[in-house]
């Protein structure tokens, strides 16, 4: 199984910083990665797929970078609405893997 | 638009078995393959299970497999999750989701907790 491990696990950030939080894959998975976005007790919203591309709808300031087993998905800004938990996942061999996650929280 | 509707959740003993069901509309069923995903109280996501667009090819995460299947009724838009000899750790929210790669539109869940 390809393992996807996130950095860091908790990321504490203020209202206007840029964030960055990384993905590491065990194995390449060229560039079918994707990220999520997910705010407590609601289900996870696709921002990024294949590793740099931004789902429709999503704003550009969030953006997504590498390929291969190095993955960084950039937030600029950060506003209230960013503060949530965000995960990477790769498409590329099943099993289908997520990595643990990313808590941005309010410093 | 795309809408998933999960039901079927639920308190169960261990042991037992419960069916969850996922509702699709708003978008050609039987174009996409589609997943579960689950979610346990505060953990990360775990992908279960997916079934290709016509249902006849279905693949599962080792901790269920041989325990849960997946099935689809392309006529009734509708997706299942038939879930068998349930232990505690299958305690979690399920998720449906369609996929054309990434996973791009997801149900709102479905709790299952699995307690004697």
């Amino acid at each position: 199984d390809i393992q996807m491990t996130q950095s860091p696990s908790t990321l504490s950030a203020s209202v206007g910083d840029r964030v960055t939080i990384s993905c590491r894959a065990s194995q390449t998975i060229s560039s079918w990665l994707a990220w999520y976005q997910q705010k407590p007790g609601e289900a996870p919203k696709l921002l990024i797929y294949k590793a740099t591309s931004l789902e429709s709808g999503v704003p550009s300031k969030f953006r997504g970078s590498g390929s291969g087993t190095e993955f960084t998905l950039t937030i600029s800004s950060l506003q209230p609405d960013d503060f949530a938990t965000y995960y990477c996942q790769q498409y590329y061999h099943s099993p289908l893997t997520f990595g643990g996650g990313t808590k941005v929280e309010i410093k | 638009q795309v809408q998933l509707l999960e039901s079927g959740g639920g308190v169960v003993q261990p042991g037992k078995s419960l069916r969850l069901s996922c509702t699709a509309s708003g978008f050609t069923f039987k174009n996409y393959d589609m997943h579960w995903v689950r979610q346990a109280p505060g953990k990360g996501l775990e992908w279960v299970a997916v079934i290709s667009r016509d249902g006849t090819i279905t693949n599962y995460a080792d901790p269920v497999k041989g325990r849960f299947t997946v099935s689809r009724d392309n006529s009734k838009n509708t997706l299942y999750l038939q879930m068998g000899s349930l232990r505690l750790d299958d305690t979690a929210v399920f998720y449906c989701t369609r996929a054309l790669g990434p996973f791009d539109y997801w149900g709102q869940g479905a709790l299952v907790t699995v307690s004697s």
